[in-house]
């Protein structure tokens, strides 16, 4: 499985646009990358996945180099609700997959 | 509609108790998780099943005993608890076992006195 590496903890304003990069040197060719959001005293929530290049949707966005060993969440203008812990996940595609959720990125939105 | 449900949310046990978590999934997914998450928020996955079969058993403690009854349904039985065991059990399922885009309940937060 590949490991992440992701920043503990930022902070940011409300508003702003706020970029959590995640390492993930290790990357296997059928490894796909899925963020998760969790608030406190509930699950994760998935919020985008990608492979490769940039997904985007209602929530967020997710930029994917062409070497894939690192990729990047986008949040547009965050809000105060958007404080919350950010989880990257890279695994296999196919059977028998599992997850590992690494640290997480606590994210720390302020008026 | 909740998708993911687990009971009870809060359970405090005596060390030595047998205890069961529940959990119901009704988006239709053919695989269900157990995962825990400790007092430093590390999420690990314990035990997968897909269509009532077990795929995925970690190295957990056989004190730890997951039941499928069927597909919407995955169980969580611990006995002889221990004080390490306090954590928060989230059950999770997937449409199959493609990877990634898991429906998570919102916990069961276990301690052990």
């Amino acid at each position: 499985l590949a490991k992440t590496t992701q920043p503990i903890s930022m902070d940011s304003y409300e508003g702003q646009e706020v970029n959590i990069t995640c390492s993930h040197n290790n990357i296997a060719t059928n490894d796909y990358i899925t963020w998760y959001q969790q608030f406190p005293s509930q699950g994760p929530r998935f919020i985008i996945q990608g492979y490769k290049t940039k997904v985007t949707n209602e929530v967020a966005s997710l930029f994917i180099p062409a070497d894939r060993k690192s990729s990047t969440l986008s949040l547009p203008r965050v809000s105060l609700s958007d404080t919350a812990v950010y989880y990257c996940l890279v695994g296999e595609t196919g059977t028998a997959s599992k997850l590992t959720f690494g640290t997480g990125t606590r994210l720390q939105v302020t008026l | 509609d909740t998708a993911v449900s687990q009971t009870p949310k809060y359970l405090v046990t005596q060390m030595g108790n047998d205890k069961s978590i529940k959990c119901e999934q009704n988006l239709g997914h053919d695989t269900m998780y157990w995962y825990k998450q400790d007092s430093k928020k590390f999420l690990k996955i314990m035990f997968s099943y897909n269509n009532k079969e077990l795929i995925i058993n970690e190295t957990v403690p056989n004190r730890f005993s997951p039941k499928s009854p069927d597909k919407a349904h995955l169980n969580l039985h611990i006995n002889s608890l221990e004080l390490g065991d306090s954590a928060v059990y989230f059950c999770a399922s997937s449409p199959t076992l493609q990877q990634g885009r898991y429906t998570f309940g919102s916990g069961t937060r276990l301690t052990v006195v």
